[in-house]
């Protein structure tokens, strides 16, 4: 039982170029998440998925697309890289209820930098 | 829209001394997390609180939510090195389906 898991781990990209950020989990949650996480800003959410084929914007949309690809897995593209999206990078997953409130878990994180 | 502050912002404490955290929302929450993020890691559940007024203990650890469920705190008593890291809150709002994290509070802990 991995939890939930991210790849890759770093990544230095140049403005510009385009990557995708992978996460995965295997405790069969319903809802995913996608955050960033600067110095001094806390967690910020960028998308987030309810269930398998619906996503919505969360705070910060802009830059950003995802892909929910199944229930398993949620994707998030970079499609042309700014050094504002220099960042470490959360995918998070819950389950049960939205409404009643329910932990997230965290994957380990990617650590980005556009230069 | 909604905010959630959380104070202070940093906290260097002796071991052995006590520490708290308040977090504040701009509006009412349906419900507040608290996780814990220890330095190069990812951030991990604590607690969860839900009943305007609530108090749950972890340990060393006391954790309140306001009656009118705007605002909440963390305390800890008798810190140890094993505290170090950044505690955030995070609230969802009444209808909200997602979670608005704190500006987190970094804890440091001189041995």
């Amino acid at each position: 039982n991995a939890g939930v898991t991210q790849t890759p781990k770093f990544q230095v990209l140049k403005t510009g170029q385009s990557m995708t950020l992978q996460c995965a989990q295997d405790m069969n949650h319903n809802s995913m998440y996608w955050y960033r996480q600067d110095p001094g800003m806390g967690l910020r959410l960028i998308y987030y998925s309810a269930s398998e084929g619906t996503t919505d914007k969360g705070e910060v949309p802009n830059g950003y697309n995802v892909s929910r690809l199944n229930k398993r897995e949620f994707s998030l593209r970079l499609e042309s890289a700014a050094p504002s999206q220099t960042s470490v990078y959360f995918c998070a997953s819950s389950g049960r209820d939205l409404l009643l409130g329910n932990e997230q878990f965290f994957g380990p994180g990617t650590r980005l930098t556009v230069l | 829209g909604q905010q959630v502050m959380q104070i202070p912002q940093y906290q260097h404490v002796q071991e052995g001394e006590d520490f708290t955290t308040y977090c504040n929302s701009s509006t009412t929450l349906s419900n507040i997390q608290w996780y814990k993020q220890r330095p190069g890691g990812h951030p991990v559940f604590l607690i969860q609180l839900v009943k305007s007024g609530e108090v749950k203990k972890q340990k060393r650890l006391t954790f309140q939510f306001g009656e009118a469920k705007k605002n909440s705190s963390l305390h800890i008593t008798a810190t140890q090195t094993t505290d170090v890291g950044t505690y955030f809150c995070a609230g969802y709002g009444t209808g909200a389906n997602n979670l608005f994290f704190g500006t987190g509070t970094r804890l440091t802990v001189i041995p």
